[in-house]
């Protein structure tokens, strides 16, 4: 099946920094690329949705400020946590769909993960 | 609003039986509902895809039904084995041509030996 890498898998980080996760779809080309934070025990929440060459639609409550979104190429997403603080301590997930293969059916297919630590 | 609501919330199972995880929703209009399998500290993959007029789907021992009138599904787990320990989400998209997904927060299925 279709490859969505996302790296890196963990990172720590001091609060105030920045950090900057990436996403690839390894075998297809994604027009769109979903970022999802997930708290422990929690269902994946929807950030936003990124459009290549375009820019990000945040879903109500999310900063765009904070969370910058870069889709500069089919293949690759970057989100990136901007001045971090503790209580961005989170599981990040993105999720991408095949370009050509564009369905309401279409499966999603998500990267690993990367669990964010703030300290 | 758009829900989907996920029983049990956890369960644990001894290795070899059988188990069934409920899914209801409320999405609407409905497209299709995906089961997806999350192991800790990774991403959902995919189980199986169902669309309105799909009622059952089957992926090796796991098989899901759908009752697209009563907004039900269940996935069912046979000869259950230690690593099918996980997260078990239920994903419904809502809408011809919309990628709109909602999200259950899932059933930790525990399989002990």
């Amino acid at each position: 099946g279709a490859v969505v890498s996302q790296h890196p898998s963990w990172v720590i980080c001091k609060s105030g920094t920045s950090v900057k996760i990436e996403c690839r779809s390894l075998d297809f080309q994604a027009t769109t690329m979903f970022w999802y934070r997930q708290f422990p025990k929690q269902s994946l929440m929807l950030m936003a949705t990124s459009n290549e060459g375009s820019k990000a639609t945040y879903e109500q409550g999310v900063e765009k400020d904070k969370f910058l979104i870069n889709h500069a190429s089919l293949t690759l997403s970057t989100l990136t946590v901007t001045s971090a603080h503790p209580e961005d301590s989170s599981f990040y997930i993105c999720s991408a769909r095949d370009r050509i293969k564009v369905s309401s059916r279409t499966e999603a297919f998500f990267g690993q993960g990367t669990r964010l630590t703030v300290v | 609003k758009n829900q989907v609501e996920q029983s049990p919330q956890s369960l644990i199972i001894l290795e070899g039986k059988n188990c069934t995880l409920q899914c209801n929703y409320t999405v609407s209009p409905f497209s299709n509902l995906r089961w997806y399998k999350q192991d800790t500290g990774r991403g959902p993959v995919s189980l199986t895809i169902m669309t309105f007029s799909e009622n059952t789907k089957s992926n090796g021992r796991y098989t899901a039904t759908l009752d697209a009138d009563t907004k039900q599904s269940s996935l069912h787990i046979t000869a259950s084995q230690l690593s099918d320990s996980a997260s078990y989400i239920c994903v419904v998209s809502g809408g011809a041509g919309s990628y709109q997904l909602t999200f259950g927060k899932g059933t930790k299925l525990s399989v002990i030996p």
